[in-house]
């Protein structure tokens, strides 16, 4: 099973200020990795997919980069509303993995 | 427009089964993956299950052997037969569109407890 590692656990952030989500693979999965929003109380919602392709309506501030077994969601200029927990996902290889999460949180 | 909406959820005590579906609208289920995607209260996201679109189907370790992943493309909803259900299958269950998943129910709850 490839385990996906996401780092940090939990950030916290000022208005306006730049993100940056790291999720590690344990092994290389191409650019097979895609990244959720799941925001309190509600569904995930695909940001992107293949490591850095914008998922339909995602706000161009949303953008990922990577491949093999490093890669990275950044969030520039974070706002109110992106308050969530972020999951990056892979789908190189059964079983489908998801990381354990990390929580983006308003300073 | 797209909508997945799942339902079935409920108590059920352990060892028993329970039934979710998960009806589409917008497209039709058999045209894509279907997967169900589980959240236990407080944790992250389990992928469970798909069904590719030729109808052959895939399971994570810890459910294959009892649930069981079906559709009926006459009422274009997905299904998701669980048995010998666990406390620890309590959780959110989500279907979801395609992969990677691009389109999400709001999931229903199943709870797993005597």
């Amino acid at each position: 099973e490839i385990v996906l590692t996401q780092s940090p656990d939990f950030q916290s952030v000022t208005p306006k200020e730049k993100v940056t989500i790291t999720c590690r693979a344990s092994q290389s999965i191409g650019t097979s990795l895609h990244w959720y929003q799941q925001k309190p109380d509600q569904s995930p919602k695909l940001l992107i997919k293949y490591a850095s392709q914008s998922f339909s309506g995602v706000p161009s501030r949303f953008s990922g980069s990577g491949s093999g077994t490093e890669f990275t969601l950044t969030i520039n200029s974070l706002e109110a509303e992106d308050v969530a927990t972020y999951y990056c996902h892979q789908t190189i290889d059964l079983p489908w993995t998801f990381g354990q999460g990390t929580k983006v949180e308003i300073k | 427009e797209v909508q997945l909406v799942e339902s079935g959820g409920g108590l059920v005590q352990p060892g028993g089964s329970l039934r979710v579906s998960c009806a589409a609208s917008g497209f039709t289920v058999s045209s894509t993956y279907m997967n169900w995607v589980r959240q236990a209260p407080g944790k992250g996201l389990e992928w469970v299950s798909v069904m590719y679109t030729g109808g052959s189907t895939d399971y994570a370790d810890s459910v294959k052997g009892r649930f069981t992943i079906s559709r009926d493309d006459s009422q274009n909803t997905v299904y998701l037969q669980m048995n010998s259900l666990r406390p620890e299958d309590t959780a959110i269950y989500y279907c979801a569109r395609d992969r990677p998943c691009g389109y999400w129910g709001q999931g229903t709850l199943v709870t797993v407890s005597s």
